[in-house]
C-alpha cells in the first residue's frame, strides 16, 4: 500500500535561513512524487514533481527536492527562506494501482512559519 | 492557458438549501477532479472525470452530492439539502495524461462554502 508521511506538522525558521520540510513515502511501485504549497485561503500550487527522471528536482520560488530511493524520502529544501514562503506544504505520492494510476495520496501537511 | 478557475470563490448558505459550484479546467485537459478540504487537513478526493465520464466517486460523496461534466469541459458540483458539516473548501483540479502517465494535477483557487 502506498502512503506518505510528513515528519513535521510545524516548522519555524528565520528569514534568510535554510528551509527543510521532510517527507517519507511508501510505495510498491516506482512512485511519482509532488510537493504542493497552499497559502492561507488560497488554492494549491504545484511546487515541483519527481517522475523517475533526475533525482534532484528544481521547482518554483527557489525550492528543490531530492528523491532518495534508499531512504524512501523526498525532502523539500530552500537555501534561504523568504517571508512569502510562509504557507502550508503538502507532500503527495501518486499511487499506482492495477488499471488505475491517478490516485493521489496526500500527506497531512507541514505549516511553515518564517520569522523576521 | 489561464489555469483552473472556480466560481464562486465564496458561498454562504443556510442549512437545507442547495448550492452549485462550477469549475473550468485548463483547456484541453481531459481529466477533472473534485476535492474537499477542511481546516487544517489535506484535500480529500471526492470524484473524478475523464472527458464527460465520471469514473470514480469516493464514499465521502453522499447521495446529496452530484457532479457533472456534460461536454467534457467545465464541471459542476451540486450539494442538495446542505448541512453544517458540508462547510469546507471545495477544490477542483485538472490534468492531462502525460509521458509515463504522470497526470500532474493543477488546482483552482477553490470555493469556500459556509453553511449556517
Amino acid at each position: 500500500a502506498q502512503s506518505v508521511t510528513q515528519l513535521d506538522s510545524h516548522v519555524s525558521v528565520s528569514e534568510g535561513t535554510p528551509v527543510l520540510l521532510r517527507c517519507n513515502y511508501s510505495s510498491s511501485y516506482s512512485p511519482s512524487l509532488f510537493w504542493y504549497v497552499q497559502h492561507p485561503n488560497k488554492g494549491l500550487q504545484l511546487l515541483l514533481k519527481y517522475t523517475s527522471a533526475a533525482t534532484l528536482v528544481k521547482g518554483i520560488n527557489g525550492f528543490e527536492a531530492e528523491f532518495k530511493k534508499s531512504e524512501t524520502s523526498f525532502h523539500l529544501t530552500k537555501p534561504s527562506a523568504h517571508m512569502s514562503d510562509a504557507a502550508e506544504y503538502f507532500c503527495v505520492v501518486r499511487a499506482w494501482e492495477a488499471g488505475n494510476n491517478r490516485k493521489l495520496i496526500w500527506g497531512l501537511g507541514t505549516s511553515l512559519a518564517v520569522n523576521p | 492557458d489561464t489555469g483552473v478557475s472556480q466560481d464562486p470563490r465564496h458561498k454562504i448558505t443556510k442549512r437545507g438549501q442547495n448550492v452549485t459550484f462550477r469549475c473550468d479546467p485548463i483547456s484541453e485537459h481531459n481529466r477533472l477532479y473534485w476535492y474537499r478540504q477542511t481546516l487544517g487537513q489535506g484535500p480529500e478526493f471526492l470524484t473524478y472525470f475523464q472527458n464527460e465520464a465520471q469514473l470514480e466517486k469516493s464514499r465521502l460523496l453522499s447521495d446529496r452530492f452530484s457532479a457533472e461534466r456534460p461536454k467534457g469541459s467545465f464541471s459542476t458540483l451540486e450539494i442538495q439539502r446542505t448541512e453544517q458539516g458540508d462547510s469546507a473548501m471545495y477544490l477542483c483540479a485538472s490534468s492531462s495524461v502525460g509521458g509515463q502517465g504522470t497526470d500532474t494535477q493543477y488546482f483552482g483557487p477553490g470555493t469556500r462554502l459556509t453553511v449556517l
